[in-house]
C-alpha cells in the first residue's frame, strides 16, 4: 500500500470555525509532512514530524496546530483562520532519515475560508 | 527566497516533441528530486537524482544535475497529452528532511 489519505477532500469554514484535516499512511514512514499550496505556486512546507516528534515548523501562525497522535496518522487543527489561509493543504510521508527520501503525497484538501 | 528555481515557468507543445525543463538551486544538497502535479491533486515523485550522479534515465525522462552550476534538467521525450501537468524540483538538504520545492513548470502538451 503506497497510498496516503487525506480527509477530507475539500472544507469551507468561516473565520470562527474550529476543524480538523486528517492524513493517514499505512507504508510505516517515521517521517510526516504538512504542506500549504496556493493556486499556480509550488508546496511551502509547513510542519515536519519525525518519529511522532516535531522537528521543523516553518513559522507557521499559531492559528495552525499540528498532532501526531501515532506513526501512521497526522492531523491538522485549524482554529480563527483568515481567508488568506484558503489553500489546497498537502500531507505527505517518507521511510525516515535513514531510509529512501521520496515523499509519498496525498491528495490534499482544499480549503476555502470565509 | 525558493531553494529552487525553474524555467520556463510555461511550456506549451505538441504531442511527439520532446519538453524541457530546468532548475536552478542556491546552497548545497544531497540530492534533487523532481515531481509531477495534475491540477489540483497530489504530487506524484518521478525520479531523484544524487549529489554525486550526472545523469539519471526512467522509461521518457531523462535528469541531469550540474553540481558546478547549481542547476538540475527534465526531459521529458515523445510527450504525451497525458503529461501536460506542473512539474516541481524539489531540494533535500544534507541530513534532514526540509525539503524546498522550485516555482515549477506548467506543460501543456497539445494532442
Amino acid at each position: 500500500d503506497t497510498e496516503v489519505t487525506q480527509t477530507p477532500k475539500h472544507l469551507v469554514m468561516g473565520m470562527t470555525n474550529k476543524k480538523s484535516l486528517k492524513c493517514e499512511q499505512h507504508m510505516g514512514h517515521r517521517a510526516m509532512y504538512w504542506y500549504k499550496q496556493k493556486a499556480k505556486k509550488p508546496p511551502e512546507l509547513m510542519f515536519v514530524y519525525s518519529y511522532e516528534k516535531l522537528s521543523i515548523n516553518e513559522s507557521v501562525p499559531s492559528r495552525f496546530s499540528p498532532e501526531c497522535p501515532n506513526s501512521s496518522l497526522l492531523n491538522l487543527h485549524l482554529h480563527a483562520l483568515q481567508p488568506e489561509d484558503s489553500a489546497l493543504y498537502l500531507c505527505a510521508s517518507r521511510q525516515g532519515l535513514a531510509g529512501g527520501e521520496t515523499q509519498y503525497f496525498g491528495p490534499g484538501t482544499r480549503l476555502l475560508v470565509l | 527566497s525558493q531553494q529552487g528555481e525553474e524555467d520556463p515557468q510555461a511550456l506549451s507543445i505538441q504531442e511527439g516533441e520532446n519538453a524541457t525543463m530546468n532548475c536552478s538551486y542556491k546552497t548545497s544538497i544531497n540530492n534533487l528530486q523532481w515531481y509531477r502535479q495534475n491540477s489540483g491533486r497530489g504530487l506524484v515523485h518521478l525520479i531523484l537524482i544524487r549529489s554525486n550522479e550526472r545523469e539519471k534515465h526512467s522509461g521518457r525522462l531523462r535528469v541531469t544535475l550540474d553540481t558546478s552550476k547549481k542547476s538540475s534538467s527534465l526531459l521529458i521525450t515523445a510527450s504525451r497529452a497525458a503529461d501536460t501537468a506542473s512539474y516541481f524540483c524539489a531540494t533535500t538538504f544534507t541530513g534532514g528532511f526540509k525539503t524546498i520545492f522550485g516555482a515549477g513548470t506548467r506543460l501543456f502538451v497539445k494532442a
